[in-house]
């Protein structure tokens, strides 16, 4: 079974500071995803990275930066946290695979974020 | 752009009772369609995928539809139990442009009463 893990469950932090959200998967995939879920808005796409060091702006990238550099890690850094980014942040990942268009999304357990 | 719908919104059932959630969308130009589940405060669990080539897939008690043409999905659930409580979710990925991300709809919560 796919594997993605998120390095926290709860995370607070203040206004102001660099927060750092980190993602593993264990099954050797190229894609990798950051989605941020809001009551009422449902999931929003933040980032994607197709490879190592490569990466696309999702839609609502404002606020955000990410970093690849090994293929089993995706980490989701808030330059400056402000009280908006209080939300789920879901990571997952996919498998290129030979057929593009047929495989799954496969989603960690999220980190709930607090931004005071 | 694509716009994925899903009604009804929420949905409470005895146990025993089959089930349908539906799932509708835009854009017909689709490579696949997942459907997930969602337990509170925790992440999706991928339940199925349909290709568009696909009209349906199964696993267990769960059944999911594909009707490109028209836009809809549905996902069947029989004999629902209790454990069956969660939010399920659909999701459709585009075959043009911006084809690597899935596009979601808002999900459907699910109760299903002992």
């Amino acid at each position: 079974d796919v594997k993605v893990t998120q390095s926290s469950r709860y995370l607070v932090k203040r206004t102001g500071e660099k927060v750092f959200l980190e993602c593993v998967q264990d099954m050797d995939h190229e894609n990798m995803f950051w989605y941020r879920q809001d009551p009422g808005l449902g999931l929003r796409l933040i980032y994607f990275s197709y490879d190592v060091k490569m990466k696309e702006k999702g839609d609502i990238p404002e606020g955000y930066s990410v970093s690849r550099e090994k293929k089993e890690r995706f980490s989701l850094i808030l330059e400056s946290a402000s009280t908006n980014q209080t939300s789920m942040y879901l990571c997952a990942s996919r498998d290129r695979g030979d057929r593009v268009s047929n495989q799954p999304q496969h989603f960690g357990d999220g980190t709930r974020l607090s931004i005071l | 752009k694509q716009e994925v719908t899903q009604i009804p919104a929420a949905l409470s059932v005895p146990e025993g009772e089959n089930l349908v959630l539906n799932c509708s969308f835009t854009d017909s130009a689709i490579y696949n369609l997942q459907w997930f589940r969602q337990d509170p405060g925790k992440g999706l669990t991928s339940l199925l995928l349909i290709q568009s080539s696909q009209r349906e897939q199964t696993s267990g008690r769960l059944n999911a539809s594909l009707d490109k043409s028209s836009g809809r999905s549905t996902l069947y659930i029989a004999a629902s139990q209790p454990g069956d409580s969660a939010t399920y979710l659909c999701a459709v990925r585009v075959s043009g442009g911006s084809n690597y991300k899935l596009t979601f709809g808002k999900g459907t919560l699910l109760t299903v009463n002992p």
